[in-house]
């Protein structure tokens, strides 16, 4: 089993919609978490941490649900510019600045 | 502006050859990481550096090496010891306080190897 396991998707959702999207980690001792967004050929840039009561920018949402070992994604109202690949995060709690990154999830938002 | 640089952002060599990617930060990081991606996968971890004078092997060092002299560089050889070399190289940086670990990205390397 991998690390970080992230659908791959693509997802293919219409302007305006809501789409979610989840990452799973098996080190139950995992303390950071993260959502990074990757435009094609681009480097990652940092979208969001999450943090354990949750936490919201704008039109962006990430959970963290410890018990099943997941981080959520929820994208509200969806733009065009939303297109890219979401990748997630997680830096173990095994000392040391190691942190694991999911393969991403594609996204493609539509007119 | 503070960030990360990466140099030069195409790169072709032929087999046999190290060739050397510069990355450079002025964020006042002290840690630093070098990441390989390949088409349709995540990144995995090379090298990383926790503080100048240190650094450890990630889950595919072998074919590479780097060195920190200076917190703000951090340059990734890849040897002709490395079997498959094309790819994209990452280089990124984090405070590497327990507080933070969110990294930051350079622009990327690709590098052609024939």
């Amino acid at each position: 089993r991998k690390e970080v396991e992230q659908d791959p998707g693509p997802f293919n959702v219409p302007e305006g919609a809501t789409v979610a999207f989840n990452c799973t980690y098996s080190n139950s001792a995992s303390q950071s978490f993260f959502w990074y967004r990757q435009d094609c050929r681009k480097e990652p840039k940092l979208l969001m941490s999450v943090y354990s009561s949750g936490n919201e920018d704008g039109r962006f949402t990430a959970q963290l649900n410890r018990a099943s070992q997941y981080i959520s994604l929820l994208i509200r109202d969806s733009k065009l510019s939303d297109s890219a690949t979401y990748l997630c995060a997680v830096t173990p709690n095994t000392g040391g600045f190691k942190t694991i990154f999911g393969a991403g999830t594609r996204l493609f938002v539509k007119a | 502006d503070g960030g990360i640089t990466q140099s030069p952002k195409y790169l072709f060599r032929k087999e046999g050859q190290n060739v050397t990617l510069s990355c450079e930060q002025n964020l006042n990081h002290d840690a630093m990481y070098w990441y390989r991606q390949d088409p349709g996968q995540g990144l995995r971890l090379i090298y990383y550096s926790q503080i100048v004078n240190d650094f450890q092997k990630g889950d595919i060092a072998e074919g590479y090496s780097v060195s920190r002299e200076k917190k703000e560089s951090f340059p990734l050889t890849v040897t002709s010891a490395q079997k498959n070399p094309t790819a994209f190289y990452l280089c990124a940086s984090s405070h590497g306080q327990l507080s933070s670990y969110e990294q930051y990205f350079g622009p990327g390397t690709r590098l052609t190897v024939t």
